[in-house]
């Protein structure tokens, strides 16, 4: 089974950072392309960027491009959403996905979701 | 604002039709690009529903179809029913936007 399991929740304060992670199994991570969807609290969902494990090539939604980082261990398979100075306004749920072919193709599956509480 | 636009709610009685458009433009839909669509449950993650404008994954019911024309593409439910409750997305892809995808801004579905 095609699998996407993501870390737990954080609680965070604004200008910290954070690093949440999503580990595939059921097939090869280093052939599939990662998303990442970012959910704000009762608002839609939100393509934030995706990256290809087998060679690190790596695209950003121009509204996310310089406030996050998104990596990949395949040695692990595993990617990874960071933060180096969060925000209040970071607070949302963030789901990883996988995708067949990058950004025009679909998701799925999904990750159960992380979310991400900034507060002080 | 997303880049493609979908109602903020429908509504039907059980048994009925509905449908969902999403309204994109020139640099997405227009270009030719596909348009997936997701359900999204209260409190959980989002599901697959129809991916290449007209295809359903293995398990979803075929009262969920999806159709693309020109600058659109619509998702219709038919035989509507309570547990079809839910926000529904409609994905595609940007060409304007430096290789990114797009989501629209869902839509509310409430079975009356």
């Amino acid at each position: 089974e095609v699998q996407l399991v993501q870390s737990g929740a954080e609680v965070k304060k604004p200008g910290e950072s954070l690093k949440i992670s999503c580990k595939g199994s059921g097939y090869s991570f280093t052939s599939y392309w990662i998303g990442w969807v970012r959910q704000m609290p009762g608002r839609g969902l939100e393509w934030m960027g995706i990256i290809y494990p087998g060679d690190s090539d790596t695209r950003y939604s121009p509204s996310f491009q310089g406030q996050v980082t998104i990596s990949a261990d395949k040695s692990i398979s595993t990617a990874y959403l960071q933060w180096s100075s969060l925000k209040a306004s970071d607070t949302a749920i963030y789901y990883c996905a996988r995708q067949d072919i990058a950004a025009a193709s679909w998701f799925d599956p999904w990750g159960q979701g992380t979310l991400v509480t900034v507060s002080s | 604002h997303s880049v493609l636009t979908q109602p903020p709610s429908v509504s039907g009685a059980p048994g009925q039709r509905v449908t969902i458009s999403c309204t994109g433009s020139s640099s997405n839909i227009g270009a030719g690009y596909d348009v997936h669509w997701y359900q999204q449950l209260p409190g959980t993650a989002p599901k697959l529903l129809i991916y290449g404008n007209n295809n359903r994954p293995s398990g979803v019911p075929a009262r969920f179809s999806g159709s693309k024309s020109g600058t659109s593409a619509s998702l219709a439910i038919t035989g509507l029913q309570a547990e079809d409750e839910a926000d529904y997305y409609c994905q595609s892809y940007d060409s304007s936007l430096s290789g990114s995808g797009v989501f629209g801004g869902g839509t509310k579905l409430t079975v009356l």
